[in-house]
């Protein structure tokens, strides 16, 4: 059973507009999640967190959103690189109530940035 | 200050060898991960460990073990290999209290494939 789902396994956009990422969870118990970014041949880096207590977090031209109600986040990146091409990832965790390390991922979105 | 340490990077192996993937923090984190990347199935967790002498089972625990007798270590062993098992394996570690803007920090990844 996928906990953390992200159903786009592509999106392409052109540079300099919004590249708009998505991620559902079933878990209510998660309440810590992140954003990670992928290039090939290499391991993931991390991109931007956001806990269960707020709704929007902001770092640069990210910009993690949280619906707890919908059980859905999103990763908005403004405006939008060739370099960000890369796979990105949404993980989740319940830091907060287990305190387990226990971080669950997405499959992954490829986005294609182009020029 | 080297991060996450994964050996080897690559590794074939033949049905039934076993064999152990090495994973070493210098950051004195207290949580460690580790995950396998199969094309469409994101990143899925293996095992993962609170603390030395700590370790409990992820999403796909199956085949494999783990122990962490020191913070620094956490090796992920495969008894039995079998061609499933081919895949990117990556290690990751956590401080083990999350703040706001901080995740898991990834190693290189160990590209293994069983034959």
């Amino acid at each position: 059973d996928q906990q953390v789902k992200q159903n786009s396994p592509s999106l392409s956009v052109q540079e300099g507009r919004i590249s708009i990422l998505n991620c559902d969870y079933t878990n209510s118990m998660f309440d810590y999640f992140l954003w990670y970014k992928k290039y090939p041949a290499e391991g993931p880096t991390f991109l931007i967190s956001i806990s269960s207590i707020k709704d929007k977090n902001e770092d640069g031209r990210f910009t993690v959103f949280l619906n707890k109600s919908a059980k859905h986040l999103s990763l908005h990146i403004v405006p939008s690189q060739p370099g960000d091409s890369a796979v990105y990832f949404c993980a989740a965790s319940a830091f907060g109530s287990s305190n387990t390390g226990k971080l669950i991922f997405g499959q992954g979105t490829t986005l294609q940035v182009k020029p | 200050n080297a991060g996450v340490t994964q050996t080897p990077k690559f590794q074939v192996l033949k049905t039934g060898q076993s064999m152990t993937l090495q994973c070493a923090q210098d950051m004195n984190h207290e949580y460690m991960s580790w995950y396998r990347q199969d094309p469409g199935m994101g990143l899925r967790l293996i095992h993962y460990s609170v603390g030395a002498g700590i370790t409990d089972q992820g999403e796909v625990p199956n085949g494999y073990n783990v122990s962490r007798s020191t913070t620094e270590d956490f090796p992920l062993r495969l008894l039995s290999a079998a061609p499933s098992q081919t895949s990117v394996y990556f290690c990751a570690s956590n401080p083990g209290q999350v703040t706001f803007n901080y995740g898991y920090t990834f190693g290189s990844g160990t590209r293994l494939t069983v034959v």
